[in-house]
């Protein structure tokens, strides 16, 4: 299968900092990237979907100004967290998709953020 | 009506036992189906695809029923090693839009 890479796997971030995740398509051209949040034990959420070259499109309930999401190339995706509060502390996890992938969503490592 | 939805579970169910999950959704314009499994603080990987026509790979049998909008996975043989979270995921209104049930929950019992 295709691979996603997502970095880093795992941050610790004081209140009121910006953390940047990263989610790279290794061998495939991602046209569309997608970003999730998920709670222990809890289903995934999806939070945003992001072609390239064009502005993501959040779900209800997501603050863009937040969450902010650039997929400035077919390779890329980032995902920034602005001025992190405890309560978002959970597992982030990117998955894309691609012409080569035939509609099926390969899904980064994930990202456990913890803000103190 | 949620676009989506799985049986949550959890399916406790022995060494060697059949089990089978359903996976209903609403929207009968969605075209493409899939089964992933997500370990507990693991991203989902995908399991299998799922064909019209029904497809298997090894233990795993997957079915699409388009008139009653469902799909199914059955795992023949459980192992302990299944023990996950089974994801169904629909791809709706062609392309654009991708939507995950809620998973179902299998621990496979020793």
């Amino acid at each position: 299968g295709a691979v996603v890479s997502q970095h880093p796997s795992w941050v610790i971030c004081k209140s009121g900092t910006s953390v940047k995740i990263e989610c790279r398509s290794l061998d495939f051209q991602a046209t569309t990237m997608f970003w999730y949040r998920q709670f222990p034990k809890k289903s995934l959420m999806l939070m945003a979907t992001s072609n390239e070259g064009s502005k993501a499109t959040y779900e209800q309930g997501v603050e863009k100004d937040k969450f902010l999401i650039n997929h400035a190339s077919l390779t890329l995706s980032t995902l920034t967290v602005t001025s992190a509060h405890p309560e978002d502390s959970s597992f982030y996890i990117c998955s894309a998709r691609g012409v080569a992938t035939n509609e099926k969503l390969f899904f980064g490592s994930g990202t456990q953020l913890s803000v103190l | 009506r949620k676009e989506v939805e799985q049986d949550p579970g959890p399916f406790n169910v022995p060494e060697g036992a059949t089990v089978a999950f359903n996976c209903t959704y609403s929207n009968s314009a969605s075209q493409s189906f899939f089964w992933y499994r997500q370990d507990c603080r693991k991203e989902p990987k995908l399991l299998m695809s799922v064909y019209s026509s029904g497809n298997e790979d090894g233990r795993f049998t997957a079915q699409l029923n388009r008139a009653s909008q469902y799909i199914s996975l059955l795992i023949r043989d459980s192992k302990l090693s299944d023990s996950a979270t089974y994801l169904c995921v629909v791809n709706i209104q062609g392309y654009q839009k991708v939507t995950f049930g809620t998973g179902t929950k299998l621990q496979v019992i020793p």
